[in-house]
């Protein structure tokens, strides 16, 4: 799995959009980009994930560079809820069974 | 569908005992992934297991095994408990559609303390 980098910590408003950058620039063809979020107190929780197109669900937005070194976790309206450490994985699949190498994450701050 | 349930929440033991924790599966899903985390060293893959066999393990001593059932509920155990085994134990399951593309769904963690 490649190694990825992300902000030790961010902060923003609540009711703001967020961007949450990763840089993965050791990331191969077949790598996907996941992300996941653990809210204190709790396990972690899946985000999104993708390959080359940015992506969408009801949660978050996952968009992509075209070179695929980099990637950033849109929130488009933070709530407190949201406030949580956010980790961003890149998965080889193949022989990792069951395996996500975490790193250290952005610890994300919600203000009122 | 009921989440990923890990039995017990809460656990002290002292140095040199054993200690067994369970963890039952979202139904359907047939892998199962265990974690430790620790304020140092963060979120470390321990093992997984699918269909009762252990395809992938993590870089931690012998001193931890695990094993599955044919119901995919799996069990951790760790052995002659040192005080830096003090830890969060997640464990997550997962549906094995493709290795790549596959979510995981944590539980809400053994919080196991060492004295």
């Amino acid at each position: 799995d490649a190694k990825t980098t992300q902000p030790n910590s961010m902060e923003s408003n609540e009711e703001e959009p967020v961007h949450l950058p990763c840089n993965h620039s050791t990331i191969s063809g077949t790598d996907y980009i996941h992300w996941y979020r653990q809210l204190p107190s709790q396990g972690p929780e899946y985000v999104i994930h993708g390959l080359t197109s940015n992506v969408n669900n009801r949660m978050a937005s996952l968009a992509i560079a075209e070179d695929r070194k980099s990637s950033t976790l849109i929130l488009h309206r933070a709530t407190l809820r949201d406030a949580a450490v956010y980790y961003c994985i890149t998965n080889a699949g193949g022989t990792s069974y069951g395996k996500l190498t975490f790193g250290q994450g952005t610890i994300l701050t919600v203000h009122p | 569908k009921a989440g990923v349930t890990q039995t017990p929440r809460y656990l002290i033991k002292t140095r040199g005992q054993q200690v067994t924790l369970s963890c039952s599966p979202i139904s359907g899903h047939r892998s199962v992934s265990w974690y430790q985390q620790t304020p140092g060293q963060g979120l470390q893959f321990l093992f997984e297991y699918f269909s009762e066999t252990q395809r992938n393990k993590g870089n931690f001593p012998g001193r931890f095994s695990g094993r599955q059932f044919s119901n995919s509920r799996s069990e951790m155990n760790v052995s002659t408990l040192e005080l830096g085994d003090s830890a969060l134990y997640l464990c997550a399951s997962s549906l094995v559609i493709s290795s790549s593309t596959d979510t995981q769904y944590f539980g809400p963690g053994t919080r196991l303390t060492v004295l």
